[in-house]
């Protein structure tokens, strides 16, 4: 579909591994976001880019976490060394970048870490 | 204190009833308020926009007080398929174009 992609579906890593999350936005979109989704709360930001350029990373909770986006499209979030509170949905969500554009989530990855 | 409250209830109504949400803010900035829906297991997606004018779509109707800083939604009729999370978001141009969500309110319609 048209939509945004969002690999691997579903995660299980052991405390200390390091895992990698990808993001395949909508075709043309400049804009991308990261967000982490702790059960029973809403999304919360982790970081930005528009096109290649990380703009705002400062949601990110720790050092631990890196995202990437190198040819302006597809993205990866990776996070080293993982420790069990990291557990959470981590949805990406692009837009074209207009302002006030809507942001078009894909179905997220959930990262169970044990 | 988050910067968008609201209440995760849960509210459990009847079919048919009328339901309404509330939700606050704290940035006195923020420019744009959406409501997002989201199913178990499922992305947010986008309900509608909040203009202070207050607008409708369908059965549902959003309103929004900048002087309170309050934000809500009213849903007539309740069906069964509008058992969700609903999702309190603001946004402001200065902020890079994130989304501030609430913690969300879950909405039980039955039968």
């Amino acid at each position: 579909g048209a939509g945004v992609s969002q690999s691997p579906r579903y995660k299980v890593a052991k405390r200390g591994q390091d895992v990698a999350l990808r993001c395949d936005p909508i075709s043309g979109h400049v804009s991308l976001f990261w967000y982490q989704q702790a059960l029973g709360q809403g999304p919360e930001f982790l970081t930005y880019f528009q096109n290649e350029a990380q703009l705002d990373k400062s949601g990110l909770p720790s050092d631990r976490f890196f995202a990437e986006r190198p040819e302006g499209s597809v993205s990866t979030l990776k996070i080293q060394r993982t420790q069990q509170e990291d557990s959470a949905v981590y949805l990406c969500a692009s837009s074209s970048g207009q302002s006030n554009q809507p942001q078009h989530f894909g179905d997220g990855t959930r990262l169970s870490i044990l | 204190r988050k910067e968008v409250e609201q209440d995760p209830g849960p509210f459990n109504v009847p079919e048919g009833a009328t339901v309404a949400f509330n939700c606050t803010y704290s940035n006195s900035a923020s420019q744009s308020f959406f409501w997002y829906r989201q199913d178990c297991r499922k992305e947010p997606k986008l309900l509608m926009s909040v203009y202070s004018s207050g607008n409708e779509d369908g059965r549902f109707t959003a309103q929004l007080n900048r002087a309170s800083q309050y934000i809500s939604l009213l849903i007539r009729d309740s069906k069964l398929s509008d058992s969700a999370t609903y999702l309190c978001v603001c946004w402001f141009s200065s902020n890079t174009g994130k989304l501030i969500f609430g913690q969300g309110t879950t909405l039980q319609v039955k039968p």
